[in-house]
């Protein structure tokens, strides 16, 4: 079935540096999901990627949909406090029913 | 995803006891998922769900869990006889297609079985 390693599994960094993160997959999909849940609450969508190549910003986030659609990356750039959080890289399950493959999460610690 | 409702947002339960989780979901959005979140780990498919059916349940416990979406009212998650490792985090997330993959997360009910 679907697998996706993400790494790394943690990450503590000064506030104003940049962080990349990245997800593999043992199958070949069509959608990379990248999602962000703070202390308490449940998962936000940031970003959506829907075919190979496709490099896509949102604010201080670009994720990039891998050219072998077997991996994708999420870079934070300038990190602030409040990028705190886990992030978490999803799939669309093969079955089509909408429900959805996550990662294991990355874990950010921003100092300030 | 302030839209997709769910209580309680803690629940405290003894072992053999019962834990029902409530989900609202936003809006105009038919489409229900519950997703169980174990301490340090990602979110896992429990089961999907339209009005009044149940689509795929494949990531059900074949006991003690089951879920229903009735035509009134939110979608309950009821866990019967809890025991120490039901522990954790269980959000629902609801879409208005089952294609669309914006569906929006509630922020989850956590449920700590003593």
């Amino acid at each position: 079935g679907q697998q996706l390693n993400q790494s790394p599994q943690s990450m503590f960094i000064q506030e104003g540096e940049d962080v990349s993160m990245n997800c593999t997959s043992s199958s070949i999909f069509n959608t990379w999901l990248w999602y962000k849940q703070e202390p308490g609450e449940g998962p936000v969508l940031l970003i959506a990627l829907y075919k190979a190549g496709e490099l896509t910003s949102n604010g201080r986030l670009t994720a990039q949909f891998g050219i072998t659609r077997k991996d994708s990356f999420l870079n934070i750039s300038a990190s602030i406090p409040s990028d705190v959080g886990i992030y978490f890289c999803a799939q669309r399950d093969s079955s089509n029913t909408g429900k959805l493959i996550f990662g294991q999460g990355t874990t950010l610690q921003v100092k300030p | 995803n302030a839209g997709v409702m769910q209580n309680p947002r803690h629940l405290v339960r003894r072992r053999g006891q019962e834990a029902r989780l409530r989900c609202s979901p936003m809006k105009g959005h038919s489409h229900v998922y519950w997703y169980r979140q174990l301490p340090e780990e990602g979110l896992k498919f429990m089961v999907y769900l339209q009005k009044e059916n149940i689509i795929d349940e494949s990531g059900m416990p074949k006991e003690r869990f089951s879920a229903e979406f009735p035509k009134e009212g939110p979608s309950i998650l009821r866990i019967q006889q809890v025991v120490r490792g039901d522990s954790a985090a269980y959000f629902c997330a609801s879409s208005p297609q089952r294609q669309n993959t914006e569906a929006f997360f509630g922020q989850g009910t956590r449920l700590t079985v003593v």
